[in-house]
């Protein structure tokens, strides 16, 4: 089944309690990203990869960090988790072909809170 | 920079139609689409329509472009129990980056 997963679907912190929160897909996609979830704010986006080893910043990547390694796997690191990151975040990826990004397929979520 | 605004919430009975609109502000964009979130799940692509259409119908769903106004909006007809969800547009212009509207609540009542 295609599909893509995040781990954990639900954390609980301390600030400044280092954490990463990890992102697979099976479908092969070339582009991958991070959202956070707020209300009243919408969907707004983190980090971008447009493929492996490429990573660019969206409209929120204050006190995130990305990587990708692998073609399949994004995870989201918080070196240094503050409140104001609590939040739902969304992984999601996307075929990439030819100058044209397809659809976007979405994780589950998780749901961080930052005490 | 880009913006793409929605009313927060809608409720309508069950069996009428339902609309939810969005502006967007960047007229570059050239796709637009609906995503659905149901209550603990991630978002599901609905529908999408090109910025050179006007409109686009898949079954109950019927899309509606106004590119000179910049609005864009979702009709469902027959609304059902099932449709209650968060509803989002976005848009994707010149960049590779969707921007998203803050959701529409759609609330169907029996």
């Amino acid at each position: 089944e295609a599909q893509v997963t995040q781990n954990p679907r639900y954390l609980i912190t301390v600030t400044g309690k280092k954490l990463t929160v990890t992102c697979s897909q099976n479908m092969n996609h070339e582009y991958m990203s991070w959202y956070r979830q707020d209300p009243g704010l919408g969907l707004r986006q983190i980090y971008y990869s447009m493929n492996v080893e490429v990573t660019d910043k969206g409209d929120v990547p204050e006190g995130y960090k990305v990587s990708r390694k692998e073609k399949r796997n994004f995870p989201l690191i918080l070196e240094s988790p503050s409140p104001n990151q609590t939040s739902l975040y969304f992984c999601a990826s996307s075929l990439y072909s030819s100058g044209t990004l397809y659809e976007q397929y979405f994780g589950p979520g998780t749901r961080l809170t930052v005490t | 920079g880009e913006d793409v605004e929605q009313s927060l919430f809608l409720s309508v009975r069950e069996g009428d139609s339902s609309v939810i609109n969005c502006t967007y502000t960047d007229s570059s964009s050239t796709y637009l689409y609906w995503y659905k979130q149901e209550p603990g799940a991630g978002l599901q692509l609905l529908t999408y329509i090109f910025s050179n259409m006007d409109m686009k119908q898949d079954q109950r769903l019927t899309v509606l472009l106004n590119k000179k106004d910049k609005h864009l909006s979702l009709r469902i007809a027959d609304t059902q129990t099932g449709d209650s969800a968060i509803y989002f547009c976005a848009e994707r212009g010149n960049t590779d980056k969707l921007i998203f509207g803050t959701g529409t609540r759609l609330q169907v009542f029996p």
